[in-house]
């Protein structure tokens, strides 16, 4: 069975730093692209980004180019979403996603809240 | 505003057939196909359609299908479980991205 499973829940402050992670099983994790899609509280679905972890090919969609970094380690098969500096905006539910041009398999979802 | 456009909220009754409709242009839609997830109660996404292609443990009851540049999601035999909201996605070569659609609340009456 393909599944993703997510870090827990963080709270952060702002200005803070934050790595999220989603490990894949049941699949060949190197073979497939694996994306983060974020959903603001209230809000619909918009798509980050994509790695493809066999050779760490890298696309951002254009909202998020320099605001995070996706990178993967494929010897654990997983995949991370991280931020440098979080602003209280950043505060959402983020999901991995097996994906390209559509998304196959879901991961859990991690709540990212920032508060001071 | 969203590259794919959905339809705010959709309504049926037990039994009845809906459809859900997600349109974009020649440079999403119109080139790729469409992944149709479903989200109960702000819960984790779920696929149950991508390209014409019905995910395992998905009902029959649901289908899709596309024309031209709007792609359509079927549910026929409307369940209560059914209630949830609906998002669309493709990948859209002019902004090398994956696009969404705004999403559509179906409501079972």
């Amino acid at each position: 069975e393909v599944q993703l499973v997510q870090s827990g829940a963080e709270v952060k402050k702002p200005g803070e730093s934050l790595k999220i992670s989603c490990k894949g099983s049941g699949y060949s994790f190197t073979s497939y692209w694996i994306g983060w899609v974020r959903q603001m509280p209230g809000k619909g679905l918009e798509w980050m980004g994509i790695i493809y972890p066999g050779d760490s090919d890298t696309r951002y969609s254009p909202s998020f180019q320099g605001q995070v970094t996706i990178s993967a380690d494929k010897s654990i098969s997983t995949a991370y979403l991280q931020w440098s500096s979080l602003k209280a905006s950043d505060t959402a539910m983020y999901y991995c996603a097996r994906s390209y041009y559509y998304v196959d398999c879901w991961g859990q979802g991690t709540l990212v809240t920032v508060s001071s | 505003q969203s590259a794919l456009t959905q339809e705010a909220s959709v309504s049926g009754t037990v039994g009845q057939k809906v459809t859900l409709s997600c349109t974009g242009n020649s440079n999403n839609i119109g080139s790729y196909a469409v992944g149709w997830y479903q989200q109960i109660s702000h819960g984790a996404p779920k696929t149950v359609m991508f390209g014409n292609s019905l995910p395992s443990g998905i009902p029959d009851r649901f289908s899709g299908s596309k024309s031209g540049t709007t792609a359509s999601l079927t549910i026929s035999g409307l369940q209560p479980e059914d209630e949830a909201d609906y998002y669309c996605s493709t990948w859209d070569y002019s902004l090398s991205a994956q696009v969404f659609g705004g999403g559509t609340k179906l409501t079972v009456l």
